[in-house]
């Protein structure tokens, strides 16, 4: 049971809005950066949104973060197939004293 | 380009050892901080350590502490996790990570550990 929570499962149809939302608490997201992966099976994962809201050079203006308290989320507009995958949030826990993931969200574009 | 290349795994008996090692290119390895972190079947993804530049500094999770070690040697640019006393949890795909002010912006594809008798 991570102390990060996420939804299990997310979906939405091609070209519409989602949000994956990513829960924490004052030791984790509520004082550090939270960064976003986005992971295909069989392959690496890959780093999606970090420090709350920016996106790495490559990554589509379409995936965007956001951050408010122990709280974040990921926003992915005109859904495409290929967004088909798992997303997990992550942040530093300064109570554990190590990074902390999510649970992770599957994504299905239907 | 910017590469991390992950070998060792393989399977190992309950309480065995396995060093997996990470071969880092592309990039200025000795400047950067490193993670290793694993993804169980059917799990998601867990952090498990992390080590600073000049390897001084090392953090674990919980779960790994006190069996496995984190290392490093920049001349090589290579980093390490040496995994002790192995148990039926701890089967996973191991991936090597840079580590960037927090966020893991490098991986490599990662190598399958599976611990069985």
């Amino acid at each position: 049971q991570s102390v990060v929570t996420q939804p299990p499962s997310a979906s939405g149809t091609p070209g519409q809005r989602v949000t994956i939302s990513c829960s924490g608490s004052s030791s984790n997201i509520g004082s550090n950066t939270v960064n976003w992966y986005q992971h295909l099976p069989g392959t690496a994962p890959k780093l999606l949104i970090y420090s709350n809201n920016q996106r790495p050079s490559g990554v589509p203006d379409r995936f965007s973060g956001s951050k408010s308290g122990t709280s974040a989320s990921l926003a992915i507009s005109g859904l495409q197939s290929e967004d088909e995958a798992d997303y997990y949030c992550a942040a530093w826990d300064d109570s554990l004293i190590g990074h902390v993931f999510g649970g992770g969200t599957k994504l299905t574009v239907l | 380009e910017v590469q991390l290349v992950e070998s060792g795994g393989g399977l190992v008996q309950p309480g065995g050892s396995l060093r997996l090692s990470c071969a880092a290119s592309g990039f200025t390895f000795g400047g950067s901080w490193m993670s290793w972190a694993r993804q169980a079947p059917g799990k998601g993804l867990e952090w498990v350590a992390n080590i600073n530049q000049g390897g001084s500094v090392k953090h674990y999770v919980d779960s790994v502490k006190g069996r496995f070690t984190i290392s490093r040697d920049n001349a090589k640019t290579s980093l390490y996790l040496q995994m002790n006393s192995l148990r039926a949890e701890d089967t996973a795909v191991y991936y090597c990570t840079r580590d960037t002010s927090g966020a893991f912006d490098v991986w490599g594809q990662g190598t399958v550990v599976t611990v069985s008798s």
